[in-house]
């Protein structure tokens, strides 16, 4: 099994819609982070989690939402999906201690429509 | 926004040459990433360099840090076809362990 594992690996979801990605990590760390992927624009950050009772809005948060249900997961929602929301979204999680090198899931690819 | 920032956008070499992808960034770092990721697939760690470090190995792959120019450069030697894919440099600074990414390097290695 993968150290990172992201639900569902595809969406395609109509605007307006709530919707809810799951992820799950096999690490045992404590830091999880969702991050989203645009062509052109890299990687950036949406939330991040450094423990269960720890939230933190990253650089684009505004419009989505999260839950850190334990330690091995941590989800992201989308409360109503538009289509500028249309991306690859991936989950992350890091070593407990620097250097903090980051295990990523596979992404969800998300259409919203 | 931003910190680091990859230079070329785009490379296309033969295989075996040398291929070299440069990342520069604007704040003090802990220390510096590089990631790949192959088309549509999850990003993979490469390689970390601290701070206080200059050069680093691992296998195929070289990668340099001048804090005095705020600039990394990642090196990979004898590239072969399965190197296709897209590399990010990211970058940690400050008291957590957020990362912020670069756009990426897309590398193309032709047969």
């Amino acid at each position: 099994d993968a150290d990172v594992t992201q639900t569902p690996r595809n969406r395609i979801t109509k605007t307006g819609k709530r919707i809810m990605l799951e992820c799950s990590q096999t690490k045992g760390h404590d830091r999880m982070y969702w991050y989203r992927q645009d062509p052109g624009l890299g990687l950036r950050l949406i939330y991040y989690s450094f423990d269960v009772k720890d939230i933190n809005k990253g650089e684009i948060s505004d419009g989505y939402s999260v839950s850190r249900q334990a330690q091995a997961k941590f989800s992201l929602s989308l409360e109503s999906a538009i289509p500028n929301q249309t991306a690859l979204y991936f989950c992350a999680t890091s070593d407990p201690t620097p250097p903090y090198g980051y295990t990523f899931g596979s992404g969800t690819r998300l259409t919203v429509v | 926004s931003q910190q680091g920032e990859e230079d070329p956008q785009a490379l296309s070499i033969q295989e075996g040459e040398n291929a070299t992808m440069n990342c520069s960034y604007k704040t003090s770092i802990n220390n510096l990433q590089w990631y790949r990721q192959n088309s549509g697939r999850g990003l993979v760690h490469l390689i970390l360099i601290r701070s206080n470090e200059r050069e680093k190995h691992s296998g195929r792959l070289r990668v340099t840090l001048d804090t005095s120019k705020k600039s990394s450069s990642l090196l990979i030697t004898a590239s072969r076809a399965a190197d296709t894919a897209s590399y990010f440099c990211a970058t940690e600074a400050g008291a957590n362990s957020k990362l912020t990414f670069g756009k990426g390097i897309t590398l193309s290695v032709r047969p």
